[in-house]
């Protein structure tokens, strides 16, 4: 079956810093990665996904994820965080060629201190 | 476009009540979801539409029903709203196999 963990409930970094967000998966099929931005009170919006091609993978607002697959792991990157980017994280995974049901992490709360 | 779009955007019901809540989007995704968010436990999925015409349980599907009214349309309803359905519903819709999920800005429901 299909799972995603976030190992941190909640990140701190000083402003900036650089920032990791962390997310391991699990998948039978092929995983297909995404990363999602919740704001207070505010629907998801998307980042970045990974479907194949370069590990590296860069989306809006500066941020980037690394798929690495010998580890399951797609971690959250920044090179230097901004106070603006404090929000709660989600990573979310999909198998392919599974089902169209994507599974989320519960979630990361990014805290950046001015 | 408009996007995603929910109604209501608050709702508070009574132990027993029932209610639908609306989801339509207008960019011609084929795929459909409902999901609730609960603190700690992050987005678990109720249901899902593959296409127009299909419908799937997900994670958490008891106590609810829903209906793909149409491409546009995807709609949740409660029969009989129980305490443990506090939470905020999103939904959300997929233009393709595998895509990004586009979704709306939310419905905050209490049951008391």
């Amino acid at each position: 079956a299909q799972s995603v963990a976030q190992p941190e409930d909640q990140v701190n970094v000083a402003e900036g810093n650089p920032l990791t967000v962390k997310c391991t998966y699990s998948v039978s099929g092929n995983p297909y990665l995404f990363w999602y931005v919740q704001y207070p009170n505010r629907g998801l919006q998307f980042l970045l996904k990974y479907i194949t091609g370069d590990n590296l993978v860069k989306g809006s607002y500066g941020f980037e994820a690394e798929f690495n697959k010998s580890q399951t792991s797609f971690h959250l990157k920044k090179p230097s965080a901004l106070v603006s980017d404090s929000a709660l994280y989600f990573c979310a995974v999909r198998d392919y060629p599974g089902t169209y049901k994507y599974i989320f992490g519960t979630g990361t709360r990014l805290k950046v201190l001015a | 476009n408009a996007g995603v779009t929910q109604t209501p955007k608050f709702q508070v019901l009574k132990t027993g009540q029932s209610m639908t809540l609306q989801c339509a989007q207008d960019m011609n995704h084929n795929s459909m979801y409902w999901y609730r968010q609960d603190p700690g436990m992050g987005l678990r999925l109720i249901y899902y539409s593959a296409s127009e015409g299909t419908t799937d349980k997900g994670e958490v599907p008891n106590g609810y029903n829903v209906s793909r009214l149409n491409k546009r349309e995807f709609s949740l309803r409660l029969e009989s709203a129980a305490p443990s359905q506090t939470s905020v519903y999103f939904c959300a819709s997929t233009p393709l196999a595998i895509n990004e999920q586009f979704f709306g800005p939310g419905t905050r429901l209490t049951v008391l």
